[in-house]
């Protein structure tokens, strides 16, 4: 098993720019996340979904869009990058709420 | 809403000397309590979790954590620290908010060990 797995791992982007942050889990899992991790600021809840078809806002939700048209899949967009918006980017995915969360290896973003 | 705090953002150890480490929540009720470690450069990984029964929870890695209600204090230790757990440790709590279960991480203790 592959786990958690980000797509791509590092990238860098210029102000303006869109993209897309794949994750991907073969857990059968339930329940998927994205973080971003900021120095000093711990683990940041962005957008997360309960279920194929169903997203809800997190803690940091504004100026990041998601999607989870598959199970197995959980994107991360943004529509237009913004420098605040250079962090580290981590998937993880939990067959419910209460059970451990598997992390993807993070997906560093520089925006400039 | 639900909070978790750890205090110390830096923690000094010598390699064989104890630990604790450090986390509070704030949440009406008992929430599902976690403690993960990430290696520099890599994902976090599940140490131990908390959410009925002994409130002194075995982990991995030599790990342990007592939950004590009273404090709202989900503290994680270890007898003697080895070099290789030179890390960054989060607690973290799942609990109820606003109809859904909604994970809540602290901003983590940097763990330094000497030699």
């Amino acid at each position: 098993n592959a786990g958690v797995t980000q797509t791509p791992k590092f990238r860098v982007l210029k102000t303006g720019q869109s993209m897309t942050l794949l994750c991907a889990q073969d857990m059968n899992h339930e329940y998927m996340y994205w973080y971003r991790q900021d120095p000093g600021m711990g683990l940041r809840l962005i957008h997360y979904s309960v279920g194929e078809g169903t997203t809800a806002k997190g803690e940091v939700p504004d100026g990041y869009n998601v999607s989870r048209l598959k199970k197995q899949n959980f994107l991360l967009g943004l529509e237009s990058a913004a420098p605040s918006q250079t962090s580290v980017y981590f998937c993880a995915s939990s067959y419910r709420y209460g059970d451990e969360q598997f992390f993807g290896p993070g997906t560093r973003l520089t925006v400039l | 809403a639900q909070s978790v705090t750890q205090p110390d953002i830096h923690i000094t150890v010598s390699e064989g000397a104890s630990l604790e480490l450090r986390c509070n929540y704030s949440y009406g009720a008992t929430p599902y309590l976690f403690w993960y470690v990430q290696s520099p450069g890599q994902g976090l990984q599940l140490l131990l979790k908390y959410f009925s029964g002994d409130t002194l929870v075995q982990g991995i890695k030599g790990f342990e954590a007592e939950f004590k209600r009273s404090q709202s204090s989900f503290n994680l230790r270890k007898p003697s620290v080895h070099w290789s757990d030179a890390a960054e440790y989060f607690c973290a709590v799942d609990g109820p908010s606003g109809g859904s279960y909604i994970p809540t991480f602290g901003r983590g203790t940097s763990l330094i060990v000497h030699p």
